[in-house]
């Protein structure tokens, strides 16, 4: 079975410190990894994606994230947060196969930027 | 260039009633998907359809709920009857038909039944 792992529940980040969310990941075959923002009382917005090629991923508002194969994770990442970036963050995996075409998410990792 | 468009926005409703979700996919989008968000389960896929056909209901709590996607530009979620322990915020998402295609939320439908 495909599954996604956000080991943390909260990141608390100074403003203008580089920030990481984690994103472990267990799939069979080739990986299709998403990460989505949400902020409050609005519905998922999509950052940025890993298909295949480049193992560094840009996506909006200044985000990257980096996939590795080895580690089987696709952590996100920011050099300097901002205020706004405060949201709830959520790594997925895409199924393919036996999982179909959907979407299968982590528990979600509230972020929180500190002026 | 408009988005998944959901209604209603906001839903407060009483124990036993029907609720109706609906949801217009982007076009040209041929996968189909609602979910559920909740503090406690985080979200779940209730179902996803393919080209109109649904593909994967497991997701579906129970037989109080049921899905439909009569053409490719429109979708309903149905809840009857309606329990407090359905109230949580319901997304419909859609996609082209493809590991690879990125899937669009709409801004959910905020349910509360009381």
């Amino acid at each position: 079975a495909q599954s996604v792992a956000q080991p943390e529940d909260q990141v608390n980040v100074a403003e203008g410190n580089p920030l990481t969310v984690k994103c472990t990941y267990s799939v069979s075959g080739n990986p299709y990894l998403f990460w989505y923002v949400q902020y409050p009382n609005r519905g998922l917005q999509f950052l940025l994606k890993y298909i295949t090629g480049d193992n560094l991923v840009k996506g909006s508002y200044g985000f990257e994230a980096e996939f590795n194969k080895s580690q089987t994770s696709f952590h996100l990442k920011k050099p300097s947060a901002l205020v706004s970036d405060s949201a709830l963050y959520f790594c997925a995996v895409r199924g393919i196969y036996n999982q179909g075409g959907k979407l299968i998410f982590g528990q979600g990792t509230e972020l929180s930027v500190k002026p | 260039d408009a988005g998944v468009i959901q209604s209603p926005r906001h839903e407060v409703t009483e124990m036993g009633q029907e609720v109706t979700l609906r949801c217009k996919p982007i076009s040209g989008h041929n996968s189909l998907f609602w979910y559920r968000q909740t503090m406690m389960r985080g979200l779940e896929l209730l179902i996803y359809f393919n080209n109109n056909v649904p593909i994967d209901d497991s997701g579906m709590p129970e037989d109080r709920f049921s899905a439909k996607m009569p053409n490719a530009s429109f979708s309903t979620l149905k809840i009857q009857p309606s329990e407090p322990r359905d109230s949580a915020v319901y997304f419909c998402a859609s996609s082209l038909n493809s590991a690879g295609n990125t899937i669009y939320f709409g801004e959910g439908s905020w349910l509360t039944v009381v």
